[in-house]
């Protein structure tokens, strides 16, 4: 069964940073370009960043550029996001995704919460 | 960026009847088109991708059309569990951008 777990949010206050981690498993996981999208609580998706599947192609939301750091281990099936001087507008469910061209396989999401 | 302008915001259907959703692309994003359903508490389930392909599994009363800059998501005979948030995302170019969200709700 293809799967994606997402783990490691949680509650922290502005300026703080977390990293978040996704394990996939039931694909070939270096196949795939993978991407982090969040949802604001009552609102729509946005998509945070993506990564190809050697990692040789980045990119991010203007929205979080400079802050936020996508990266891969292969190895390992996983995919991270190191969220780096996080607002309160960064409060949202982060969901991990698998790339076919559209994104075929969701995650449950974990949920960050900036706060003080 | 692409924004990607979906209408209407909500749309109230009856059981049984046709719904017909549009989205439309700031600029051409050829056929890289998705939809998306959403139902509360759930991660989005891929529908259409390519403009008009049905995902695995997606019931046929689903179809996509367009290409460029306009698309449409027609839901031919409405099911009860049809009823929720669908979003349109173009994947052309990054970043990749979604819709607003159109909202389907019951008659």
């Amino acid at each position: 069964e293809v799967q994606l777990v997402e783990s490691g949010g949680g509650l922290v206050q502005p300026g703080r940073s977390l990293r978040l981690s996704c394990a996939a498993s039931g694909f070939t996981f270096e196949d795939y370009a993978m991407h982090w999208v969040r949802q604001a609580p009552g609102k729509g998706l946005e998509w945070v960043s993506g990564i190809s599947g050697n990692s040789g192609t980045i990119g991010y939301a203007d929205s979080v550029k400079g802050r936020f750091t996508i990266s891969r281990d292969n190895a390992k099936n996983s995919l991270y996001l190191q969220m780096n001087s996080l607002r309160v507008e960064d409060t949202a469910l982060y969901y991990c995704v698998k790339d076919i061209d559209a994104f075929d396989i969701w995650g449950q999401g974990t949920m960050v919460t900036v706060s003080s | 960026e692409i924004v990607m302008t979906q209408s209407p915001a909500t749309l109230s259907v009856s059981p049984g009847e046709r719904a017909t959703l549009s989205c439309r692309a700031s600029q051409s994003v050829s056929s890289n088109l998705a939809w998306y359903q959403q139902k509360p508490g759930q991660p989005p389930r891929l529908l259409i991708h390519g403009a008009s392909t049905r995902a695995t599994g997606i019931p046929a009363r689903f179809s996509g059309s367009g290409s460029g800059t306009e698309f449409t998501l027609t839901i031919s005979s409405l099911q009860s569990e049809d009823f929720a948030v669908y979003y349109c995302q173009q994947y052309n170019n990054w970043p990749y951008t979604f819709g607003q969200g159109t909202k389907l709700e019951i008659k």
